[in-house]
């Protein structure tokens, strides 16, 4: 069935360090890829998404590349802030399906 | 602003006694889900209504059921609550054209609590 493997937290950086979350899947057919963003007490809010192979998503100065030849949409930014400080979570739409499967999460923590 | 919206955002409740759960939107969304979110791990979905139509996933327990009167609402209720069905639950939307795949879009969540 369809999976998502996400990297294993916590991750602690210091301010302007650069992030990466390692996210792979698995999946039959042409899924969507998606991050969402936790923030302490809140809902989960939707940070990017790819629907196609090779599709970068945006936002934030967050990135991440879908890339089906490595199974993976790993989240990438270069200069991280305190305000970054959440879990991320890696999520994944299968093919005519209607929920989401997520990764376990990763907290960040970005210190000053 | 347009957006998902639950109540309570605390709710606590004994051990056995009923309790619904409560989410309204204003985004004119066709597809609705529940997610049980125990501390420190991922959302689990519950179950989902795409237009009327309800879908339970095989492991959602019989405790859990659902009700959404109309487009805009949707309530989880636990009839018999235990303290394994304490966690966060949230609430989403989505728009399922069946064509173009829509993000969902998230409450803020109800923290629920047994004593």
């Amino acid at each position: 069935g369809d999976s998502v493997t996400q990297m294993e937290g916590p991750v602690t950086l210091s301010e302007e360090a650069f992030l990466t979350i390692n996210c792979t899947y698995t999946a039959t057919g042409y899924p969507s890829l998606f991050w969402y963003v936790q923030y302490p007490g809140e809902g989960l809010q939707l940070l990017l998404k790819a629907t196609k192979a090779d599709d970068k998503g945006s936002n934030k100065g967050f990135e991440a590349t879908y890339r089906k030849e490595t199974t993976s949409f790993h989240l990438e930014k270069g200069s991280v802030q305190v305000s970054d400080s959440a879990v991320y979570f890696c999520a994944l739409k299968g093919t005519g399906a209607n929920n989401l499967f997520f990764g376990t999460g990763t907290r960040l923590t970005v210190i000053p | 602003d347009a957006m998902v919206i639950q109540n309570p955002r605390y709710q606590v409740t004994q051990f056995g006694k009923p309790v619904t759960l409560s989410c309204s939107q204003t985004l004119n969304h066709n597809v609705m889900y529940w997610y049980q979110q125990k501390s420190s791990q991922a959302p689990k979905l519950l179950f989902h209504y795409y237009d009327k139509d309800f879908n339970n996933e095989a492991d959602t327990p019989d405790n859990f059921q659902s009700r959404r009167p109309n487009t805009s609402f949707c309530f989880l209720d636990i009839r018999s609550p235990g303290l394994g069905d304490a966690a966060m639950y949230l609430c989403a939307t989505s728009r399922d054209s069946g064509q173009f795949v829509q993000p969902q879009h998230f409450g803020d969540g109800t923290r629920l609590s047994i004593l």
